[in-house]
């Protein structure tokens, strides 16, 4: 397996544009997370999925972001409008549905200028 | 309540040294400790984990300490090396709206010298 693919890996663009993270899970996990990570506040959970339902939604910072989850393999999170705040490095994560064991994406670094 | 409090934010080892992080937490109702290695710019990667209900948990030269009255869990890495060099986070999982989800510790950042 290939292990959580994410794209892209880097990302540059300017205050108030729309972003679009992309994650596409291990084959066969139930759950997937996305993280927000930054030196100042450390790894977040923002939102995660249990069989492509949203469960709990309570670390999505504002409305500006949104995520969704279409299908088993593929997962979306947006910011529109970005603000420079937004930067960080965004993992997304799986795992299967017995396992306390989550496996990280390799993430992808936004900045917001 | 459900944060996971992490020592020292740095730390800088010989090699050949032991190198020791620390986590605190407060819920109790937290059931299972893994603990993650970051790489740059990879994703964290689980290293070793432990449940509340044994004391130590050994794995190669990571060991895990955990002491269940006190609520604090602690790294060990024996004979550390360079190529050990990364950061660290500890983590707590918690049963939370009919699922298991994480939550870090602050992270530290581990350098060992050669």
């Amino acid at each position: 397996d290939a292990g959580v693919i994410q794209s892209p890996r880097h990302e540059v663009t300017e205050m108030g544009q729309e972003v679009t993270l992309r994650c596409k899970p291990i084959s066969g996990h139930d759950y997937l997370f996305w993280y927000r990570q930054t030196m100042m506040r450390g790894l977040e959970l923002l939102i995660y999925f249990n069989n492509n339902v949203p469960i709990d939604d309570s670390g999505m910072p504002e409305d500006r972001f949104s995520a969704k989850m279409p299908n088993a393999s593929f997962s979306t999170l947006k910011i529109q409008p970005s603000e420079p705040r937004d930067s960080a490095v965004y993992f997304c994560a799986s795992r299967g549905w017995q396992s306390y064991e989550q496996y990280f994406g390799p993430g992808t670094r936004l900045t917001v200028t | 309540q459900q944060q996971v409090k992490q020592s020292p934010q740095s730390l800088i080892v010989q090699k050949g040294g032991i190198s020791i992080i620390n986590c605190a937490y407060e819920n109790t109702a937290f059931d299972y400790f893994p603990w993650y290695q970051q790489f740059p710019g990879k994703g964290p990667a689980l290293l070793i984990a432990i449940r509340p209900d044994v004391s130590e948990k050994k794995e190669g030269r990571f060991t895990i300490s955990f002491n269940k009255s006190a609520k604090q869990f602690s790294l060990h890495i024996m004979d550390s090396q360079p190529g050990d060099s990364a950061t660290y986070f500890c983590a707590a999982s918690i049963f939370s709206q009919g699922a298991q989800k994480l939550v870090f510790g602050q992270g530290t950042r581990l350098t060992i010298n050669p």
